[in-house]
């Protein structure tokens, strides 16, 4: 069973303030993940991580930012919060692996409601 | 640019049906096509497939794929009511950046 860890699991926080959502992985996986998730929408890659000090923007725009000081904690903040930020936020990991086998493990997201 | 199609979007059937999604992709330098399961949370890994014709097969839910015409297709026999989810398709595609690019889902309701 994957060990990838999200807090808070719910977060709902008014117009404006600052948040950081938490991502925590116990698998030395080198490469980790940020996805946005909109009800009944497919998951939109925003940030993802090589590795230790390595940041990549995705794939949906998005006005977060993150950081990878450790192997195994890849936060993602959100400096002024607004409601269009509002979505369910899912990080994941995936090792080396060899060709083909990027399997990426999933948290079990956080529900961002920004009032 | 790099595509992932799955169809159809929504299905609902009846306890002991058999149900086939589908997924079709345009993606450059395929790796590999991956099946996940979404219930209330976050997305469980179903199957990962990298060779063509090879089927992957897990209790009741078996999956192929298809690299000449570009797709995949996951069954599932016998459905029970606890396979109601949404079944996402994603594709691991150019590069050594493990990412991958999902498709919308299809989402599956089993009726009793």
């Amino acid at each position: 069973e994957a060990d990838i860890y999200q807090t808070p699991r719910y977060l709902v926080i008014g117009t404006g303030k600052k948040i950081t959502l938490e991502c925590s992985q116990t698998m030395g996986h080198d490469k980790m993940y940020w996805y946005q998730q909109d009800p009944g929408m497919e998951l939109h890659l925003i940030h993802y991580s090589y590795g230790v000090n390595s940041t990549e923007k995705g794939d949906l725009s998005s006005e977060s930012t993150v950081s990878r000081i450790r192997t195994e904690h890849f936060p993602l903040t959100l400096e002024s919060a607004r409601p269009s930020h509002t979505s369910q936020y899912l990080c994941a990991s995936s090792d080396h692996g060899s060709y083909g086998s990027y399997e990426q493990y999933f948290g079990p997201g956080t529900r961002l409601t920004v009032t | 640019e790099d595509k992932v199609v799955q169809s159809p979007l929504s299905l609902v059937v009846h306890e002991g049906d058999t149900v086939t999604l589908n997924c079709s992709y345009e993606v450059t330098n395929f790796r590999s096509l991956l099946w996940y399961k979404q219930e209330k949370k976050a997305p469980t890994f179903l199957f990962m497939l990298t060779s063509s014709g090879i089927e992957k097969k897990s209790g009741r839910l078996s999956s192929i794929l298809d690299k000449k015409e570009l797709f995949s297709i996951l069954n599932i026999t016998a459905t029970q009511t606890g396979d109601s989810a949404i079944y996402l398709c994603a594709v691991h595609g150019s590069g050594n950046t493990g990412k991958l690019i999902f498709g919308q889902g299809t989402t599956l309701q089993v009726k009793p």
